[in-house]
């Protein structure tokens, strides 16, 4: 079974820290994935990344980036972290093509107080 | 419009109740249906993938898709509390796109 490791299940950090949320993966998929799921508000994708150091900007890249240095593992930094980034943060992976579906980690909880 | 439409819930059911699920979309270039179930405080699971139109069982669940009214469904029979999830339809299109559209997510209770 592939497996998505995130580093943390909870977090709780300072306005202003740079947060670095770290997710590994091991069954060599291509693309990788990291969304934010807020209540009423679905998943959103926040950044993709379908090789090695390269990245996509999905639909809510401000405030965060990432970082792709080895295939198994996509890292999603909050530069300054602020309040309105309390969520859950999910990193998923997928072959190819991504037709058969994602695999999802178990979700970060991060707290901003 | 939203892509893709998926009522919140909650619905409530008891044990041994057929349950249905569902989503309606308005991109009629999906090909690819998903569904995933999620547990509190973890990640989506994916439970089911249909690839166009038609039925897939797998056990006590079966997805549905009809492209013609732009509708996907799940269905779980014989539910179980361990069946009390939120689930989450999601779709992609065909040649090689790897983002799928998902709904917001159905929360499910299944009572003793």
């Amino acid at each position: 079974d592939v497996k998505v490791t995130q580093s943390s299940r909870y977090l709780v950090k300072r306005t202003g820290e740079k947060v670095f949320l770290e997710c590994v993966q091991d069954m060599d998929h291509e693309n990788m994935f990291w969304y934010r799921q807020d209540p009423g508000l679905g998943l959103r994708l926040i950044y993709f990344s379908y090789d090695v150091k390269m990245k996509e900007k999905g639909d809510i890249p401000e405030g965060y980036s990432v970082s792709r240095e080895k295939k198994e593992r996509f890292s999603l930094i909050l530069e300054s972290a602020s309040t309105n980034q309390t969520s859950m943060y999910l990193c998923a992976s997928s072959l190819g093509d991504g037709t058969y579906g994602y695999t999802f980690g178990s979700g970060t909880r991060l707290t901003v107080v | 419009q939203k892509e893709v439409e998926q009522d919140p819930g909650p619905l409530s059911v008891p044990e041994g109740a057929i349950v249905s699920l569902n989503c309606t979309y308005s991109n009629s270039a999906f090909q690819y249906f998903m569904w995933y179930r999620q547990y509190s405080r973890k990640g989506p699971e994916l439970l089911m993938y249909t690839y166009s139109s038609g039925n897939k069982e797998d056990g006590r669940f079966t997805a549905q898709v009809d492209k013609s009214s732009k509708y996907i469904s799940l269905f779980i029979r014989d539910s179980q509390p361990s069946d009390s999830a939120t689930y989450l339809c999601a779709m992609s299109l065909s040649g090689g796109s790897y983002i799928p559209t998902f709904g917001r997510g159905t929360s499910l209770i299944v009572h003793p």
